[in-house]
C-alpha cells in the first residue's frame, strides 16, 4: 500500500493565482482531513469528510474548496491565492469511527508571493 | 471554541533523562486523546492513544495520562535516546451531534534530546 499520497511536493503560487492539492489514499478509509502547519500554531483543520460525497468546514475553511466525490481522493482548492495561505498542507486519512488512528501524508510546502 | 493547549513549546533534556509534555483541552465533552510525533520533513504519526475511560496507558518507554477533572493529559517519555528527537503534537477529538467527529491539534513541543 503506498498509503496517504500528496502532490505536488512544493509548489509556488503568485497571488490570485489558483491551484489543487491533490490527496489519495489507497486504504479504503472514510474519513479523510485537510490542515495546514504553520510555525507555533501547531496543525489547525481546514476541512474534513467522513465519506464519499461528505465534507464539513474545520477550524480554518476560509479561502479553501474540498469536494468528495471518491472514497480515495479529497483534493483541496485555493480559488484565489493570498500571502497568508502560504503554509505546509497535510492530508489525514483514517478508518471510520472517532477512536482510529490518522494516517498522514508527506505534505505539500505551499509559498504565495 | 475549542482549543487545545500544549507546553512547553521546546524542551531539551539529556538523554536517558525523562521527558514531560502536558496538554490542557477546553471541551469536556472530548473523548479521544493522541500523542503524534513528526519528523523532520515528514508527516505526524501517531505514538500512542488514550480514550476518556482510562487513565493511563503505556507502550514501552512512553505512556500517557489523562485527568478528566481537571481537563489535562500529559505524554511521559522515559529513557530518552537521540532518536526522540522530534516535534510532538498532542491532540483531542469528539464526535460531533452530526455523527462526524474532528481533532483539534496542540501546537507541538520540539524535543531535543542531547547526546
Amino acid at each position: 500500500n503506498a498509503g496517504v499520497t500528496q502532490t505536488p511536493k512544493f509548489q509556488v503560487l503568485k497571488t490570485g493565482q489558483s491551484m489543487t492539492l491533490q490527496c489519495a489514499q489507497d486504504m479504503n478509509h472514510e474519513y479523510m482531513s485537510w490542515y495546514r502547519q504553520d510555525p507555533g500554531m501547531g496543525l489547525r483543520l481546514i476541512h474534513y469528510s467522513v465519506g464519499a460525497g461528505i465534507t464539513d468546514q474545520g477550524e480554518v475553511p476560509n479561502g479553501y474548496n474540498v469536494s468528495r466525490s471518491t472514497t480515495e481522493d479529497f483534493p483541496l482548492r485555493l480559488l484565489s491565492a493570498a500571502p497568508s495561505q502560504t503554509s505546509v498542507y497535510f492530508c489525514a486519512s483514517s478508518a471510520g469511527g472517532a477512536y482510529n488512528e490518522q494516517f498522514f501524508g508527506p505534505g505539500t510546502r505551499l509559498t504565495v508571493l | 471554541g475549542e482549543n487545545v493547549e500544549q507546553h512547553p513549546s521546546t524542551l531539551s533534556v539529556q538523554e536517558g533523562d525523562s521527558a514531560v509534555i502536558k496538554c490542557t483541552y477546553s471541551d469536556s465533552a472530548s473523548n479521544y486523546f493522541p500523542w503524534y510525533k513528526q519528523e523532520l520533513g515528514k508527516g505526524p504519526q501517531l505514538i500512542i492513544d488514550i480514550r476518556s475511560n482510562v487513565g493511563e496507558k503505556k507502550d514501552q518507554r512512553i505512556a500517557v495520562t489523562l485527568n478528566k477533572t481537571a481537563k489535562h493529559f500529559s505524554l511521559h517519555i522515559t529513557e530518552t535516546q537521540p532518536e526522540d528527537s522530534a516535534v510532538y503534537f498532542c491532540a483531542a477529538s469528539k464526535a460531533a451531534t452530526s455523527g462526524t467527529y474532528k481533532y483539534i491539534f496542540g501546537t507541538g513541543t520540539r524535543l531535543k534530546v542531547l547526546a
